[in-house]
């Protein structure tokens, strides 16, 4: 069965340092992978998602980047950090693009200081 | 503007009865809409994935129904149960906006025994 990684679990960190979230998925190959975002009082918003190594595209313009550097990992990075980045930040993939369903993990909790 | 709206935002109920919850959203041209489960500060859990095609799923004591043309999902929760307790969110994907999963902001769901 496929399983969806995240760490850490939780993350307090000060204004301006960097930022690396990591999420690995096991079981499946060649999946979709979305980075989330649920801020406090707000709805999930898609960061990122990914088709494949290396492909990444961007859904909201931010100081966030992502990166995939193997099949089964995908990673949320930030050089400086803002108030703003703290929520719960959310890794998924599916199958398919839009038409499948998405398997979220359990999530990283960001406080930003 | 794709927006996906939630009513009513929480929800208390005593055990055993049954329940709907609604969510409503702005684009019929939606390629699929899906329900998740939120536990407090855990990912999401998907319960029900609705095609474009289909009018509604069901699984257990969940039925879930899709209307395009009026804009409008409903959860139907029957004889609830306190394990039920959590914040249900439904979620769209629109034929015209990629991949990305718009979420509504959820129902928080109480269920007292």
């Amino acid at each position: 069965s496929q399983t969806i990684h995240q760490w850490p679990v939780t993350l307090v960190q000060p204004v301006g340092s960097p930022l690396s979230l990591e999420c690995t998925v096991e079981g499946t190959s060649n999946p979709n992978l979305y980075w989330y975002r649920q801020a406090a009082g707000r709805g999930l918003q898609l960061l990122f998602y990914s088709v494949g190594i290396g492909q990444i595209s961007s859904e909201v313009p931010q100081n966030l980047s992502a990166s995939r550097p193997q099949d089964r990992q995908f990673i949320l990075s930030s050089k400086k950090l803002l108030l703003s980045d703290s929520g719960f930040y959310l890794c998924a993939w599916s199958v398919g693009l839009g038409e499948d369903t998405q398997y979220f993990g359990p999530g990283t909790r960001l406080t930003v200081l | 503007k794709q927006e996906v709206t939630q009513i009513p935002a929480a929800l208390s109920v005593p055990e055993g009865e049954n329940l709907v919850l609604n969510c409503s959203f702005t684009d019929s041209a939606i390629y699929n809409l899906q329900w998740f489960r939120q536990d407090p500060g855990k990912g999401l859990t998907s319960l029900l994935l609705i095609q474009s095609s289909q009018r509604e799923q069901t699984s257990g004591r969940l039925n879930a129904s899709l209307d395009k043309s009026s804009g409008r999902s409903t959860l139907y929760i029957a004889a609830s149960q306190p394990g039920d307790s959590a914040t249900y969110l439904c979620a769209a994907t629109f034929s015209n906006s990629g991949y990305a999963l718009n979420f509504g902001k959820g129902t928080s769901l109480l269920v007292t025994p």
